[in-house]
């Protein structure tokens, strides 16, 4: 299966500032999926990232707050935007690698002060 | 959209003993998916079971997907199973994308 990378890791933002996270996987999919786990809750869809067109956001989920890129078929940031202490939670990076199984990275810790 | 619910939201262990979690959901899938979240958070997939019994070492998962639920069992629990179990769907045109439980948290102790 895909091994996916993502970074930072965590970080800690203060209010008002953007931070990008980047995943790499280390072979060419279809489709990338970003999903974000606010503390002690499930994992929740943000959006779809397609090579070559625009992301596929889910209810309640905007372009401005979380723009998506997708390059090329091994590669996705997320940023979250104008943060708030709202925005604190996991952000996870994943892409279907095969056999209709859904690999995730590591995931990157936001926390907002 | 599909709903899903995993049951019990809680469950304390004692080393070396046996459990099932259960997950029930709302509508016929395409995929059914088990995964464990260790402490770190770290989310591995265990299990890519729609319908049918699997088995991997001390685990094993059943999903009957005409009663629309799926059952994982873990057998002689370790400490190292402790974590959050998901259960995640995807329901017919989704594309692969996950509906999540709310999951189970397990916590085995020595």
């Amino acid at each position: 299966s895909a091994v996916i990378s993502q970074k930072p890791s965590r970080d800690i933002c203060q209010r008002g500032t953007s931070l990008t996270i980047q995943c790499q996987v280390d072979s060419q999919v279809t489709m990338m999926f970003w999903y974000r786990q606010q503390p002690g809750q499930s994992l929740t869809l943000i959006a779809t990232a397609n090579q070559g067109s625009e992301a596929t956001y889910e209810s309640g989920f905007v372009i401005d707050k979380f723009p998506i890129s997708r390059p090329n078929l091994t590669f996705s940031t997320l940023t979250v935007s104008n943060m708030s202490p709202e925005d604190s939670s996991i952000y996870l990076c994943s892409a279907n690698s095969g056999a209709n199984v859904l690999t995730f990275g590591a995931g990157s810790r936001l926390t907002v002060l | 959209g599909i709903q899903v619910e995993q049951s019990p939201p809680d469950l304390i262990l004692q080393e070396g003993a046996n459990s099932t979690l259960r997950c029930n959901f709302s509508d016929s899938v395409n995929n059914l998916q088990w995964f464990h979240q260790n402490p770190w958070g770290q989310l591995i997939n265990l299990f890519y079971i729609p319908s049918g019994t699997k088995q991997n070492g001390r685990l094993s998962a059943t999903t009957v997907a005409t009663e629309r639920y799926s059952l994982l069992y873990i057998s002689s629990s370790q400490t190292t199973d402790s974590g959050v179990y998901f259960c995640a769907v995807e329901s017919g045109g989704s594309n692969y994308k996950l509906t999540f439980g709310k999951g189970t948290l397990l916590t085995v102790n020595p």
